[in-house]
């Protein structure tokens, strides 16, 4: 089955270390996100990448960074630069940029990260 | 900017009862808008979407919702509540003349009382 795969499902790290969350889609879609969830703040766009070797900040960009060496996967590394990290992330993905704009957005189930 | 504004965070309606979930947007064109349901511990999937055309947009589960420009609103509704529909609902914004991407609300979790 077509789809996204996060991993892991929940993360447990000590404050100060860096983490790298994965994303793997088999859709072929062109055009990668992830966004972090907070209770009460609804879905920030962190990164996102329209084609390989290619990324863009979003909102909420600072203490997190992306790479996007094959299609298929964009990891996101939490680094200790980020303040607040503990949340729920979600990856999705488009077939390119322009389906986005009109909403075909897929998702993957969410990483939940806990910072002790 | 456009942005996005759910009223109420919490909704709680009884099975079988009607469900209205309420989303405000500001956008400087008019926009494309999107309603999205997420269940706990997943990510989200689409609901339904308006882009352009009949103002009555008809998506999954029996949700449907109607784009007022006059009111720039775009409510979501369901006639009859089932135990299944508790979850949480997002509302997204997108400008069409942009390639930015979607601009969520901050969410509606929905409780269905049996």
């Amino acid at each position: 089955d077509g789809g996204i795969t996060q991993s892991p499902k929940y993360l447990f790290r000590k404050e100060g270390q860096n983490v790298t969350l994965s994303c793997e889609q088999n859709l072929n879609h062109d055009a990668m996100y992830w966004y972090r969830q907070d209770p009460g703040q609804g879905l920030r766009l962190i990164y996102y990448s329209q084609i390989v070797n290619d990324f863009q900040k979003g909102d909420i960009a600072e203490g997190y960074s992306v790479s996007r060496e094959k299609k298929e996967s964009f990891p996101l590394t939490v680094t200790s630069a980020q303040k607040n990290p503990t949340a729920f992330y979600l990856c999705a993905s488009s077939i390119d940029q322009a389906t986005v704009i009109t909403g075909e957005l897929f998702f993957g189930e969410g990483s939940r990260l806990t910072v002790l | 900017a456009q942005s996005v504004t759910q009223l109420g965070s919490h909704v709680s309606v009884s099975e079988g009862a009607l469900v209205l979930l309420r989303c405000n947007y500001s956008s400087s064109v008019p926009p494309y808008l999107f309603w999205y349901v997420q269940y706990p511990n997943q990510g989200l999937q689409l609901l339904l979407k308006y882009t352009t055309g009949a103002t009555l947009v008809k998506g999954i589960n029996g949700f449907e919702a109607e784009f007022k420009k006059s009111e720039t609103s775009f409510h979501l509704t369901k006639p009859s509540a089932h135990m299944s529909d508790a979850a949480e609902y997002f509302c997204a914004v997108s400008d069409p003349g942009s390639a930015r991407q979607l601009t969520f609300g901050s969410g509606t979790q929905l409780t269905v009382l049996p």
